[in-house]
């Protein structure tokens, strides 16, 4: 089984509409990343957080929301989904004592029309 | 202005060659770099890291090189194979968190 799963795997949505994408991680890690790849630009960190209780910024948050239900558990909002945050979605997962080595998801595409 | 960039979008090599792929920073805080490597409809998977302490590390036919004096990085696949074939990613880390900056990524080709 895999260790860190993304739900749905595809997405096709219209201009305006909220978007959850969701992300499960069965490694007990404590910290989860999200990021968006994009062409060229590669994976930019969108939000982050190091425990259930902690929610941080990242390079291009601007349109995007998150929640940490559970350790366990994080998901990622567009509350206004619009065509420019066409991309592929990855959830990454980090361990606080393993330096910088992330696990990540399979992946979401998201269309937005 | 990126932070990590791989210059070179795509390269094509023959089977059995060797595969040299780079990357340059400019974050002189940068002390932990990372090469992932990543299927189409997978995400990224961790292939080899090097500290700043050390300006080589080795994996079985990978190898990464670091020159900190010039900001580069570069990883060495010998022999190149095409099971190979993928996009690498290039990131660094200044600080504690498991922060990573990425780079745009460079899809390689063996070809048989």
């Amino acid at each position: 089984d895999a260790d860190v799963t993304q739900t749905p795997r595809n997405r096709i949505t219209k201009t305006g509409k909220r978007i959850m994408l969701e992300c499960s991680q069965t490694k007990g890690h404590d910290r989860m990343y999200w990021y968006r790849q994009d062409p060229g630009l590669g994976l930019r960190l969108i939000y982050y957080s190091f425990d259930v209780k902690d929610i941080n910024k990242g390079e291009i948050s601007d349109g995007y929301s998150v929640s940490r239900q559970a350790q366990a558990k994080f998901s990622l909002s567009l509350e206004s989904a619009i065509p420019n945050q066409t991309a592929l979605y990855f959830c990454a997962t980090g361990a606080s004592a393993s330096y910088n080595e992330q696990f990540f998801g399979p992946g979401t595409r998201l269309t937005v029309l | 202005d990126q932070q990590v960039k791989q210059n070179s979008p795509s390269l094509s090599v023959q089977e059995g060659r060797i595969s040299i792929l780079n990357c340059d920073y400019t974050n002189s805080m940068f002390d932990y770099f990372l090469w992932y490597k990543k299927y189409p409809a997978e995400g990224p998977t961790f292939l080899i890291s090097i500290s700043s302490i050390k300006d080589k590390n080795e994996d079985g036919r990978f190898t990464v090189f670091l020159n900190k004096s010039a900001k580069h990085l570069s990883l060495h696949i010998v022999p190149s194979q095409p099971g190979d074939s993928a996009v690498y990613f290039c990131a660094a880390s200044g600080n504690a968190g498991n922060m990573l900056t990425f780079g745009g990524g460079t899809r390689l080709m063996v070809k048989p």
